[in-house]
């Protein structure tokens, strides 16, 4: 069981938005601003896509977007693209020696 | 740019040494500013952190394979290592490398994977 808590799958029609949930603790998601978001592209590593709940690496495309209330953290994906179906990872920085949890991911696809 | 390699055998016998070594290029292990993590994905399955090391050598691993685990440094190869001993079958699995900055605890980079299959 995951410390993080990431709905299973969603799914939308190209050109729309969808926003997966990650649900987490005060002592992680809650308590820092250090939420982190990873694409997973079948047969291939992760990739950042999103760092300190709202920031983009060079070369994510703007699309793609964070924010966070309280506990729970949301990546957003606006314009939905058939290239954007993958799995999709929450993580957060916790004050505990773990240092990183993990959501339990979840597969998006694009209808 | 960092780039990691990962390097081992492919195939393990069961109650035998899993064995793993990561390569890092573009970047010093003995950067203060990481850590030097191991992360494992079992067969359509989601992320597991195994564990890291940090330059001092300080370790943090997974209390669920620390009785199995150690993760070691070698900073004159600049390689970082994971050594897990007595698998079985439930330790198949894509293992990643990373690096994980120090306060923030971001993945910024990764290995390409290694699947490790533990079978007689």
């Amino acid at each position: 069981q995951s410390a993080l808590t990431q709905p299973a799958s969603v799914s939308g029609s190209p050109g729309q938005s969808i926003t997966i949930s990650c649900t987490g603790t005060s002592s992680d998601v809650g308590g820092h601003n250090l939420v982190s978001w990873y694409q997973q592209h079948p047969g291939t590593a992760p990739k950042l896509i999103i760092y300190d709940v709202t920031y983009r690496p060079s070369g994510v495309s703007n699309r793609f977007s964070g924010s966070k209330s309280g506990n729970t953290a949301s990546l957003t994906v606006s314009g939905l693209q058939a290239g954007d179906e993958a799995d999709y990872y929450c993580s957060s920085y916790t004050n505990s020696r773990t240092l990183v949890v993990f959501g339990g991911g979840t597969k998006l696809t694009v209808l | 740019q960092v780039q990691l390699q990962e390097s081992g055998p492919g195939l393990v016998r069961p109650s035998q040494t899993l064995s793993l070594t990561c390569t890092v290029s573009g970047d010093s292990v003995s950067s203060g500013s990481y850590y030097w993590s191991w992360i494992r994905q079992h067969p359509g399955k989601g992320l597991d952190w195994i564990g890291y090391i940090y330059y001092s050598g300080t370790t943090y691993y997974n209390p669920s394979l620390k009785s199995r685990l150690t993760i070691s440094l070698d900073t004159s190869k600049n390689q970082f290592s994971l050594k897990l001993s007595s698998v079985t079958a439930a330790d198949t699995a894509m293992y990643y490398c990373t690096r994980v900055s120090a306060v923030r605890g971001i993945i910024n980079s990764w290995g390409q994977g290694t699947l490790v299959t533990v079978s007689s």
